[in-house]
Formats: C-alpha cells, sequence, structure tokens
C-alpha cells in the first residue's frame, strides 16, 4: 500500500524555523519528483516546493522562496521541508505528496505560527 | 503563473441528480509534447485531498465511473452522474503543466 507519513508539526513563533518530516512506504520513492502542499485553516490547497527524483532540481512558491527549502533522502525514502523565517501567512496543514502532478498525499502535518 | 478559475464555488444537489463543475486557466494547459497535465481532486470533511481525475479525463485507481472529465486547452470540466452522498466535499482543479496551480475549490453539498 502507498503511504505518505508526516511528522514534524507544531506550534512555533515568528521569525522560527521548523523541519517537516515525511516517511514514504509502498512504491519505489527515488523515481518520483515529491511535493510538499498546504491548506490554511478554512482556506484552498496551495502547492509550496517540489523536487526531482535525484534532489537536484527544487522549485518553490513565490512567498516561500529563500525561507523554505525542499530535500529528500532515496536511501531513507523520506521527504523533507526546512521551514525558516516563518510568518503568521504559513500557518496551515503541510501535506506530503507524491508527484509533480500529484496522485498521492498524505494525512498532513499541522504546523502553527504564533506568538 | 497560471489561474485556474473554478465555477461554481458551492453547489447542492439532489442525491441522484447529475452535478457539474467547470475549471478555467489562464492558457492553454497543453504543452508542446501534446499532453494537458490537469487533474481533479476531491477533499471529503476531514480528511486529505484524493485524486479523481488526470490528465483531464483518466480515472484514478478506484475512482467510481460516475465521475468524468473532459475539456481542452483552457476549459475543463468535471461531472458526477449521479450525486452520491459520499461525494460531499471540496472539488479543486490542478494544472501541471507549469509550477502547480489550484482552483479555489467548490463545495459540493447534498440537499
Amino acid at each position: 500500500e502507498v503511504q505518505l507519513v508526516e511528522s514534524g508539526g507544531g506550534l512555533v513563533q515568528p521569525g522560527g524555523s521548523l523541519r517537516l518530516s515525511c516517511a514514504a512506504s509502498g512504491f519505489t520513492f527515488s523515481s518520483k519528483w515529491m511535493s510538499w502542499a498546504r491548506q490554511a485553516p478554512g482556506k484552498g490547497l496551495e502547492w509550496v516546493a517540489n523536487i526531482k527524483q535525484d534532489g537536484s532540481e527544487g522549485n518553490y512558491v513565490d512567498s516561500v522562496k529563500g525561507r523554505f527549502t525542499i530535500s529528500r533522502d532515496n536511501a531513507k525514502n523520506s521527504l523533507y521541508l526546512q521551514m525558516n523565517s516563518l510568518r503568521a501567512a504559513d500557518t496551515a496543514v503541510y501535506y506530503c505528496a507524491r508527484g509533480w502532478g500529484i496522485d498521492i498525499w498524505g494525512q498532513g502535518t499541522m504546523v502553527t505560527v504564533s506568538s | 503563473d497560471i489561474v485556474m478559475t473554478q465555477t461554481p464555488l458551492s453547489l447542492s444537489v439532489t442525491p441522484g441528480q447529475p452535478a457539474s463543475i467547470s475549471c478555467k486557466s489562464s492558457e492553454s494547459l497543453l504543452n508542446s509534447g501534446g499532453k494537458t497535465y490537469f487533474y481533479w481532486y476531491l477533499q471529503r470533511p476531514g480528511q486529505s485531498p484524493q485524486l479523481l481525475i488526470y490528465e483531464i479525463s483518466s480515472r484514478f485507481s478506484g475512482v467510481p465511473d460516475r465521475f468524468s472529465g473532459s475539456g481542452s486547452g483552457t476549459d475543463f470540466t468535471l461531472k458526477i452522474s449521479r450525486v452520491e452522498a459520499d461525494d460531499v466535499g471540496v472539488y479543486y482543479c490542478m494544472q501541471g503543466k507549469q509550477l502547480p496551480t489550484f482552483g479555489q475549490g467548490t463545495k459540493v453539498e447534498i440537499k
């Protein structure tokens, strides 16, 4: 069974940092683009970042460029999102997702940025 | 960025009746290789999104055949032939021709 399990969410103060992780199983992780998307409370979906199979290319939505870094460890079947200089507007459920055109979503992890 | 615009933003449907959602993109989603990377998702209340349709009209694994997708270029439609109670939630379109962008979502409820 294909599974994506996120972890690392929590409450952080504005300007702080957080690292999200996603454990993938049930498919050949190293063969897939991987993505992060988010959903602010009561709002719609927003794509955040994606990363190529070998980690050589990453793309970001403009609002997180320079603050967030996506990475992966194919040996551990894991995807990461390092989030720095967090803002209140980054408060959301963060989803790990498979593919550029997303076909599988994780259950999400909540990130709350508040003082 | 490609802007995706969904209509309507909400829909109330009698069980057993059809429903249709439209999604328009700000530019053509047809790529140079002849493919169109356009997707439909359903997010049921309290759940993660799930893929329904990919590349305009292909149903994802396990998706009932009452869901169908159509369209081309900049105009796309999701149709539910006979709405069931389990179809309640928010439907999103997404383009993957460039960096992904989603539509605003269409909330479907049962009358």
